[in-house]
């Protein structure tokens, strides 16, 4: 699977917009991005993904470079329930197993 | 509520014993997986299982087995043949493919005494 990389920790406000970037500049054309985020002591919980075009759901928005070596999460306003690691995952349709394959992803910090 | 369930939540395990940590679903997902997670760190793939009564190895699967009689099932056997067995296990399940997202349980903190 081709690798992502994210920064270690980002702050944000509360009630701010949050940018969470991801670089996968070896991505391949069959890779699918997804998100995941990981509050304390929890199991991860999915959040977004997409293959080309920009995705939105309630929880958050997905925007993907037209090249697709980057990607970034925006979070349209933070709260502090939102403070988690979030994770970048790339996903090859063609993976015999097609598992999640998890980086160190990125803690974010949300301040009051 | 459909959903994933894992037990017990926290799990003290003597050395040298084996233990068993359960993971159930009511999804009706075919896939089903056991990741491991260290303080701080990522989570790291031990088995899964894309169809009962068949299942892979993933990157630590050294001193972990497990069984898949039923869809709905996917216990996860820490041996004694694992040397550093405390940690966080979550389990998750997911429909097959990539257009799918996984959903994860609650995990198990595992502690050595």
């Amino acid at each position: 699977d081709a690798k992502t990389t994210q920064p270690n920790s980002m702050e944000s406000n509360e009630e701010e917009p949050v940018h969470l970037p991801c670089n996968h500049s070896t991505i391949s054309g069959t890779d699918y991005i997804h998100w995941y985020r990981q509050l304390p002591s929890q199991g991860p919980e999915y959040v977004i993904h997409g293959l080309t075009s920009n995705v939105n759901n309630r929880m958050a928005s997905l925007a993907i470079a037209e090249d697709r070596k980057s990607s970034t999460l925006i979070l349209h306003r933070a709260t502090l329930r939102d403070a988690a690691v979030y994770y970048c995952i790339l996903r090859d349709q063609f993976n015999a197993g097609n598992m999640l394959t998890f980086g160190g992803g990125t803690r974010l910090m949300v301040k009051p | 509520d459909g959903g994933i369930t894992q037990s017990p939540k926290y799990l003290f395990r003597k050395e040298g014993q084996n233990v068993t940590l359960s993971c159930e679903q009511n999804l009706n997902h075919d896939a089903m997986y056991w990741y491991r997670q260290d303080p701080g760190q990522g989570l790291r793939l031990i088995y899964y299982s894309q169809i009962v009564n068949d299942f892979q190895k993933g990157d630590i699967a050294e001193g972990y087995s497990v069984s898949r009689e039923k869809k709905e099932s996917f216990p996860l056997t820490v041996t004694s043949a694992q040397k550093n067995p405390t940690a966080f296990y979550l389990c998750a399940s997911s429909r097959f493919g990539v257009n799918y997202g996984y959903t994860f349980g609650s995990g198990t903190r595992l502690t050595v005494v």
